[in-house]
């Protein structure tokens, strides 16, 4: 009954490489949130997904950042040429579907730009 | 959108005491309540949540109450435990979306 699934635990990019996070949600859960958290920050919301489709991604910058939810395999937040004030933990939350509310995350990618 | 915000930021209580995080929002129109326990290095775990169409809910040591009118919410831990020491964030939903506070960090000291 494995919880959601996030890799790497950690990535060390250099400025200007692309970064891909990956989330694998909870067995049934097909809805999928993505949020940053800055130290000693909350979480800010980044982007929601089902699957093969963007509901809302208004807390997503509009260049260098994507997110996807395929019909198949994981979710993917990638980040192209990467900037050091992208350096931050990012999670993966995964919902069972829209009428049942709670959020279940994983345990984060903590990206470090140099 | 959505605005949540916690007090105190930081929290020390003797173990065997109670602690009380206290949250508001802005959107009258939220109506899931959900409190987080995060460790260090760990993701937020949820610990417990209220709908809005409840006042209080409790689950053994720990419980949440709602006052829809004032746009509130508070965590109260009840016995504390060395256990307990971590960061709790309260949340909101509206628009599909949680809305966060920035996190209480609670210390009980032994």
């Amino acid at each position: 009954n494995a919880g959601v699934m996030q890799n790497p635990r950690h990535l060390v990019r250099r400025r200007g490489q692309e970064a891909r996070l990956r989330c694998s949600p909870m067995k049934g859960h097909s809805h999928v949130y993505w949020y940053r958290q800055l130290p000693e920050e909350g979480l800010k919301f980044m982007v929601y997904l089902q699957k093969e489709n963007i509901i809302d991604e208004s807390g997503m910058p509009k260049e260098r950042f994507s997110a996807e939810f395929p019909k198949e395999g994981p979710s993917i937040l990638r980040i192209q040429q990467v900037v050091r004030g992208d350096s931050a933990a990012y999670f993966c939350a995964s919902q069972q579907g829209s009428g049942n509310e709670k959020l279940f995350f994983g345990s984060g990618t903590q990206l470090s730009v140099l | 959108g959505e605005n949540v915000e916690q007090h105190p930021s930081t929290l020390s209580v003797q173990e065997g005491d109670s602690a009380v995080i206290k949250c508001t929002y802005s959107d009258s129109a939220s109506n899931y309540f959900p409190w987080y326990k995060q460790e260090l290095g760990k993701g937020p775990q949820l610990i417990i949540d209220i709908r809005s169409n409840v006042g209080e809910k409790k689950d053994q040591r720990i419980a949440v109450t709602l006052n829809k009118t004032a746009k509130h919410f508070s965590l109260h831990i009840t016995e504390t435990q060395p256990e307990d020491s971590a960061v709790y964030f309260c949340a909101a939903r509206s628009n599909n979306r949680l809305a966060f506070g920035k996190g209480n960090q609670v210390v009980v000291i032994p």
